[in-house]
Parts: structure tokens; sequence; C-alpha cells
């Protein structure tokens, strides 16, 4: 089974360019995350979204950022403009409404991105 | 503010060692405490979890210990082997309605021959 699959899995762009990541979830999971992870910081939570619904924004740093999921297979997130300080790796992750005992989250492989 | 934190930072084990990396939580509230493994270049995957209701858990080389009291939890890694070489990542949940999970700052774990 493909897991979560995100794209692009690198990006360089220089300060000011818009950047668009996407992100794929496993099929039938409802619970949909964007994780960023830096040296300094760890892994950070940025929103979440159930149903298709975005639960929790409060981890996205500024208006800067900004999710969508206009549906269950398909997410993304949009930096614009960016800055080099948003240089990290982003991270999209995925759950089963019935996550049970092991309430395990799916990552993707990652979209490492560089603002010059 | 929800806060987990986890120490070391980064940890040198010999092959054949144990590896203790510690984690101690702030919010009661959680019910459920992962702990996440990630290769270079891969995203964190799911290693081994556990819920406060019992103080151990082991899978394998893999074991949680939890002390429920000190809200403290750690992760022992018997025998550790090269190929542990990975960075490790604690957490923890309150799984109610809208739940997500809290992560420590993470251990990178260096296992040498």
């Amino acid at each position: 089974d493909a897991g979560v699959i995100q794209s692009p899995r690198h990006e360089v762009t220089e300060m000011g360019q818009e950047v668009t990541l996407r992100c794929k979830p496993i099929s039938g999971h409802n619970s949909l995350f964007w994780y960023r992870q830096t040296m300094m910081r760890g892994l950070e939570l940025l929103i979440y979204f159930n149903n298709n619904v975005p639960i929790d924004d409060s981890g996205m740093p500024e208006d800067r950022f900004s999710a969508k999921m206009p549906n269950a297979s398909f997410s993304t997130l949009k930096i614009q403009p960016s800055e080099p300080r948003d240089s990290a790796v982003y991270f999209c992750a995925s759950s089963s409404p019935w996550r049970g005992d092991t309430g395990e989250l799916f990552f993707g492989e990652g979209s490492r991105l560089t603002v010059l | 503010q929800q806060q987990v934190k986890q120490s070391p930072q980064s940890l040198i084990v010999q092959k054949g060692g144990i590896s203790i990396i510690n984690c101690a939580y702030e919010n009661t509230a959680f019910d459920y405490f992962p702990w996440y493994q990630q290769f270079p270049g891969k995203g964190p995957a799911l290693l081994i979890a556990i819920r406060p209701d019992v103080s151990e858990k082991k899978e394998g080389r893999f074991t949680i210990s939890f002390n429920k009291s000190a809200k403290q939890f750690s992760l022992h890694i018997m025998d550790s082997q090269p190929g542990d070489s990975a960075t490790y990542f604690c957490a923890g949940e309150f799984t109610g309605t809208a739940s997500k999970l809290t992560f420590g700052t993470g251990t990178r774990l260096q296992v040498t021959l």
C-alpha cells in the first residue's frame, strides 16, 4: 500500500517567492497533520485537519502560512512570501479514524525547503 | 503550555550496549505516550507506545518504562545495534477528540562498532 505521499521532496527558492507543498494522505485516513522540523525547534505541529476541516492551526507561525484540504485525498501548505527562516523539512502525516491502542501517525518522507 | 522534555540531545553507545533516553511531561491529561524513530531522509515512524495504566512495555529489544507519579518515561534499547542509529522522539497525547501529539525535541543515537 502507498504511504503518505509528499511533493516536492526538495525545493529551493528565493526569498519572497511563493512555495506550495503537497500531500496525499493514506486512503481511508481522516486526520491529516502538517509538521515542520528544524534542528533548533524539533518537530512542530503547524496545523491539523479532521475530515477535511481545520481543527487547530495554532502552530501556524504567521499569516504567510496557509493550509487547505479541499478533499480527503489532498492537502496543501502554502508559504507566501517565503523567508530564509522558513527553511526546514515539512512533514505531512495522516491517521486512521480507528487509531485503537497504537494511535499511530503515518508520516511522509518530507519536503525539504531551502529559501535563499 | 503542553511540553514534553527529552534528554539527552545526543547519545553514543557501543554495539551491544544499552541505550537509554528519558522524557518528562507536564500535562497530566496525557493518556498515550509513543516513541517514534526517524532515519536520515525519512519521516518518523512509530516504534513503540504505552498507556499510563502500565509501568512497562517491551517489544523485542525495545522497552518503555513509565513512572506516572514522576511524570516520566524512558526508552531502553537493549543490545544496541548500528542499525538502531537514528533520531528518537518521545511524545505525549490526550487521545480525546481533536487530539494531537506533542513531541519531545529528539535524541540522536549513534551506535558504534
